[in-house]
């Protein structure tokens, strides 16, 4: 049974740098989500693909975020010029469409930004 | 607007005795709603969902919910804990017409004593 990957699982960085996110979903799905979550709190949407389609963006991300999914399998999640407001935990969930209220999370990346 | 409030950011419990975990929604449409667990470090597991079928949601490890309109509630329980269900719990809600993106409470950590 492969649920969703998630690479890497944790990021150490420096104030400044780039850094990209990977996440590979369930084979069949074609709903790919991204979320972040703060200490404390719980998950918040950043965006949403079907299939290669972003359909959907949070206002939380800035124009530093960007998420790309190409062939509409797997996606990467790319933060230009990391502050430290960026550690959190960043999620990835994958669901069927049509049968899209299921979602399924990988084990989430954890970035520190020092 | 959806929302989703837990009462309760600490819950604490001995083991065998109930579990009562709290989730208010709101929303201005028929929601579908969910229960995740979520152990530490590790991403989200769902545990259950309404989507508008029976108002009584069993789900796994002996958990179940209860749908009530009247009181738009969606409160988790269990019968008799057991130390392993230690664990941060969200609370969510998407609906019908959106990208089902689901929007969380903050979180009620259960705490487990021997």
């Amino acid at each position: 049974d492969t649920g969703v990957s998630q690479d890497p699982r944790h990021k150490i960085t420096k104030r400044g740098q780039n850094v990209t996110f990977r996440c590979d979903p369930i084979s069949e799905h074609n709903r790919l989500y991204w979320y972040r979550q703060t200490l404390g709190q719980g998950p918040e949407f950043l965006t949403y693909f079907q299939n290669e389609a972003q359909l959907e963006k949070s206002r939380l991300l800035s124009d530093r975020f960007s998420a790309e999914r190409p062939k509409g399998s797997f996606s990467t999640l790319e933060i230009q010029r990391t502050e430290q407001g960026d550690s959190a935990m960043y999620l990835c969930a994958s669901s069927l469409g049509g049968q899209g209220t299921w979602q399924f999370f990988g084990p989430g990346t954890r970035l520190t930004v020092l | 607007a959806q929302s989703v409030t837990q009462l309760g950011s600490h819950v604490s419990v001995s083991e065998g005795a109930l579990v009562l975990l709290r989730c208010n929604y709101s929303s201005s449409v028929p929601p579908y709603l969910f229960w995740y667990v979520q152990y530490p470090n590790q991403g989200l597991q769902l545990l259950l969902k309404y989507t508008s079928a029976a108002t009584l949601v069993k789900g796994i490890n002996g958990f179940e919910a209860e749908f009530k309109k009247s009181e738009t509630s969606f409160h988790l329980t269990k019968p008799s804990a057991h130390m392993s269900d230690a664990a941060e719990y969200f609370c969510a809600v998407t609906w019908m017409d959106s990208s089902y993106k689901l929007i969380f409470g903050s979180g009620t950590r259960l705490l487990v004593r021997p």
